[in-house]
């Protein structure tokens, strides 16, 4: 079955420029999480959504940071102002609900210039 | 909060020989013990995962096993073969929570 997907799977954007990017779970999970991997490091959280709500977005680094999942399903994570130090891969996970085992898209690469 | 090390941070063995990676963790409170393979220029793939009422898993060539006791848990590849080579991340994660805390991650390299 599908897993999975993001959009875009690169995105090179100037300093001060807003981006948004994509998250498709798979369907049918309620659970979905945004991590971010910076060069060499492994995936660090930034935000969990149970259904519609943000369950915690603990991780989120700063107030330019804001993520939506307003029908439970797709989720879009949104950033301002972008500084050369969001550059990162940007990971999409989902599960079937909390606590089960968590399956991750193939990310999308922001590189602010 | 939790803290993961893995090591070694880089791996290179030979075709058909074992690797072993080994992860430590800090919050005893973690019994989920994920483990993900990265290739290159994809998102981590869940290769097996245990929690913490179990000692080892098994699934073909790999295994995992668990020391709640010692806090440290491994990843077991028997007979490695080149399509093994790829950046292999541990995780920690509370039951009763959600967040992976990762690793720093293992470069695994199989010379063919």
């Amino acid at each position: 079955g599908a897993g999975v997907s993001q959009t875009p799977s690169n995105k090179v954007t100037e300093k001060g420029k807003y981006v948004e990017l994509r998250c498709d779970p798979i369907s049918g999970h309620t659970a979905l999480y945004w991590y971010r991997q910076s060069l060499g490091q492994g995936p660090e959280f930034l935000i969990y959504f149970q259904g519609t709500g943000a369950a915690d977005d603990s991780g989120l680094p700063n107030d330019r940071f804001f993520a939506v999942r307003p029908e439970g399903s797709v989720s879009t994570l949104k950033i301002q102002r972008t500084e050369r130090g969001d550059s990162a891969v940007y990971l999409c996970a989902s599960s079937l609900r909390r606590g089960s085992a968590q399956y991750f898209g193939p990310g999308t690469r922001l590189t602010v210039l | 909060g939790e803290n993961v090390e893995q090591h070694p941070s880089t791996l290179s063995v030979q075709e058909g020989d074992s690797a072993v990676i080994k992860c430590t963790y800090s919050d005893s409170a973690s019994n989920y013990f994920p483990w993900y393979k990265q290739e290159l220029g994809k998102g981590p793939q869940l290769i097996i995962d245990i929690r913490s009422n179990v000692g080892e898993k098994k699934d073909q060539r790999i295994a995992v096993t668990l020391n709640k006791t010692a806090k440290h848990f491994s990843l077991h590849i028997t007979e490695t073969q080149p399509e093994d080579s790829a950046v292999y991340f541990c995780a920690a994660r509370e039951d009763s929570s959600y967040k992976l805390i990762f690793g720093s991650g293992t470069r695994l390299l199989v010379r063919p």
